[in-house]
């Protein structure tokens, strides 16, 4: 498997607390994104990395914001968490070219 | 924008009953083509990277092939434990991220 944990597994917040989720890599892998996927719509990119203090927005990134101040972690943050949040989060890694490696996602309950 | 459609949405097998999931796409220019396997509570797996049209890759019973419009993969005699969620995505040229399909789920039955 390969060297992804998220933190934490499951979180249940309530409306507008703000968040922060966790994705760790022991791979030293360059790129990391941030998923979040919901029935009826598949895995859809929240945000994503190039490299340390490098991000860049995906197709769903309003409401989030993210982090990444060393190679091996990228924090995703909800500035003030709705219900229509609630989801399950992905992180993934890879190198470019590379096909990406998936975490074990965290399970966000907004209420 | 890059689009992938992927069906059927939900496909119900007895053991031993091969069938095709499709993947159909519309990308600028392709870089790849990937296939994972999701089961129930956790993260995607990957499975395949197709490139170029005609290339085909097997693990086990499976098989992935791809045209210039379509991807399939193939389930030759499932078994109960193929049931999972398979998932399809794209890579554009000079893109680094994926754009995913809402996958289809595989039920196999004893």
């Amino acid at each position: 498997d390969a060297g992804i944990t998220q933190s934490p597994r499951h979180k249940v917040t309530e409306t507008g607390t703000p968040v922060t989720l966790r994705c760790h890599q022991t791979e030293n892998h360059r790129y990391m994104y941030w998923y979040r996927q919901d029935p009826g719509h598949g895995l859809r990119l929240i945000h994503y990395s190039y490299g340390v203090k490098d991000t860049d927005k995906g197709e769903v990134s309003d409401g989030y914001s993210v982090s990444r101040s060393k190679t091996e972690d990228f924090l995703l943050t909800l500035e003030s968490a709705t219900s229509s949040q609630t989801s399950v989060y992905f992180c993934a890694i890879n190198e470019p070219s590379y096909e990406q490696y998936f975490g074990p996602g965290t399970r966000l309950t907004v209420t | 924008e890059d689009q992938v459609t992927q069906s059927p949405e939900a496909l119900r097998l007895q053991e031993g009953e091969s069938s095709s999931l499709n993947c159909s796409y519309t990308v600028s220019g392709l870089r790849g083509l990937f296939w994972y396997r999701q089961d129930p509570g956790k993260g995607p797996e990957f499975l395949f990277t197709l490139y170029s049209a005609g290339e085909e890759k097997e693990k086990e019973r499976l098989k992935a092939t791809l045209t210039k419009k379509e991807s399939f993969l193939h389930i030759t005699a499932p078994k109960p434990e193929d049931s999972a969620t398979y998932l399809c995505a794209v890579q554009a040229v000079g893109y680094s991220t994926l754009t995913f399909g809402k996958g289809t789920m595989l039920l196999v039955s004893p």
